[in-house]
């Protein structure tokens, strides 16, 4: 399957501060990628949609102006968690969807903990 | 919209036995239905996945089916291995849909 990858993998940080978070697919372009929160134990929860070149969709309840997300170029997008709270603490998976031949697959990347002190 | 239930929520097996995870979703215009493997720390990894214009999909030890009518899709894996154990997510989305709904996943523990 295609690669997806995240970085950082790993992220603690301070109350207050922004992280930014990158995601980026490897051998194929991805018009469409998708942003995830997952707690301990628990399903992924889709927090926006990003398509290459336009604003964010944002899911009910994820506040836009907390979590900023930017879909530059068709390979890469990123994550800022701005102001970072402990309760922002998660696990951050990205997906991108490889719409190349019409199968539409979508493929994760290998997720970023998040942890705010 | 699509809603996705999934069954158990954890399994345990022994080695070299058949597992199955069930799921059913709520929106007849879903045609698409990927499976996911989740380990420990890690993103998940799409295992095999099925359209709806065909009932079953194989690859080596996984198998999916799929029931249109009763709208359900079932996670076939038969003689697991301990590193099978994870946890798996089923999905179902309409094709060209960005709107992707995920089951609650399934523990799955293989025992040597």
């Amino acid at each position: 399957g295609a690669v997806v990858s995240q970085h950082p993998s790993r992220v603690i940080c301070k109350s207050g501060t922004s992280v930014k978070i990158e995601c980026r697919s490897l051998d194929f372009q991805a018009t469409t990628m998708f942003w995830y929160r997952q707690f301990p134990k628990q399903s992924l929860m889709l927090m926006a949609t990003s398509n290459e070149g336009s604003k964010a969709t944002y899911e009910q309840g994820v506040e836009k102006d907390k979590f900023l997300i930017n879909h530059a170029s068709l390979t890469l997008s990123t994550l800022t968690v701005t102001s970072a709270h402990p309760e922002d603490s998660s696990f951050y998976i990205c997906s991108a969807r490889d719409s190349s031949g019409g199968y539409n697959e979508q493929f994760f990347g290998p997720g970023t903990r998040l942890t705010v002190l | 919209g699509e809603n996705v239930e999934q069954h158990p929520s954890t399994l345990s097996v022994q080695e070299g036995d058949s597992a199955v995870i069930k799921c059913t979703y709520s929106d007849s215009a879903s045609n698409y239905f990927p499976w996911y493997k989740q380990e420990l720390g890690k993103g998940p990894q799409l295992i095999i996945d099925i359209r709806s214009n065909v009932g079953e999909k194989k690859d080596q030890r996984i198998a999916v089916t799929l029931n249109k009518t009763a709208k359900h899709f079932s996670l076939h894996i038969t003689e697991t291995q301990p590193e099978d154990s994870a946890v798996y997510f089923c999905a179902a989305r309409t094709y060209n849909n960005n709107d992707m709904r995920f089951g609650a996943g399934t523990r799955l523990t293989v025992k040597p």
